[in-house]
């Protein structure tokens, strides 16, 4: 299993730039998540779903949107990007019937400059 | 509202014992979690407390007390390697976590 995968590491947009960051996952989990971690602090969540065709916000979701048309894939999109989503991005996922821990991807580091 | 506090930062000695503490104030509770990050990297699984008391795995150990509010995290027999962050973070409705903003810990030999 390569368990969650994120693509891309590192991309830098300027201001106003949209993109999509990728997420997936091959343990057939049903529940995935985004978060955001900006420098020093720790992770915020952004949006999540609970199987496809299911997404809810988080914590934070203004500037974002997600869509979850396959269990395995879950991808954040960024409509109008602003300074202030200079971050990083984790994507996670879990198995609804175990009260474990979240799986993590990698991470995405994002500028917008 | 939702709140979870736990120190900025703290120091210790390699071969020492560090305790993290992480008072939480939130809406839902389905356990407590506690991950390691290091550096640039994403956040990996520690422990995971749901009912009172302490959960030992090897060199960490973590207790929670519910009615407080309260949990800590033990580090024993300290390496360089476990100079990182430590976060703490709780679990909701659809096990979403909030996190707290984290503890740098410094190992010096």
């Amino acid at each position: 299993n390569a368990g969650v995968t994120q693509t891309p590491k590192f991309r830098i947009l300027k201001i106003g730039q949209s993109m999509t960051l990728q997420c997936t996952q091959d343990m057939n989990h049903n529940y995935m998540y985004w978060y955001r971690q900006d420098p020093g602090m720790g992770l915020k969540l952004i949006y999540y779903s609970v199987g496809a065709g299911i997404t809810d916000k988080g914590e934070v979701p203004n500037g974002y949107n997600v869509s979850r048309s396959t269990t395995e894939d879950f991808p954040l999109r960024l409509e109008l990007a602003a300074p202030s989503q200079t971050s990083v991005y984790f994507c996670a996922s879990i198995l609804a019937s175990s009260y474990n821990e979240q799986f993590f991807g990698p991470g995405t580091r994002l500028t917008v400059l | 509202g939702q709140n979870i506090d736990q120190p900025t930062e703290m120091t210790a000695t390699e071969g020492a014992i560090v305790q993290i503490n992480c008072t939480y104030q939130t809406s839902g509770f389905n356990g407590l979690f506690w991950y390691q990050q290091h550096a640039g990297e994403a956040p990996t699984f520690l422990s995971y407390n749901v009912l009172d008391g302490l959960e030992e795995k090897g060199r960490f150990s973590s207790f929670l007390s519910r009615s407080k509010g309260y949990s800590y995290l033990l580090l024993k027999e300290l390496q360089m390697k476990d100079s990182a962050s430590y976060l703490c973070a709780v679990s909701g409705g659809y096990n979403k976590l909030i996190f707290g903003a984290g503890t740098r810990l410094a190992v010096h030999p």
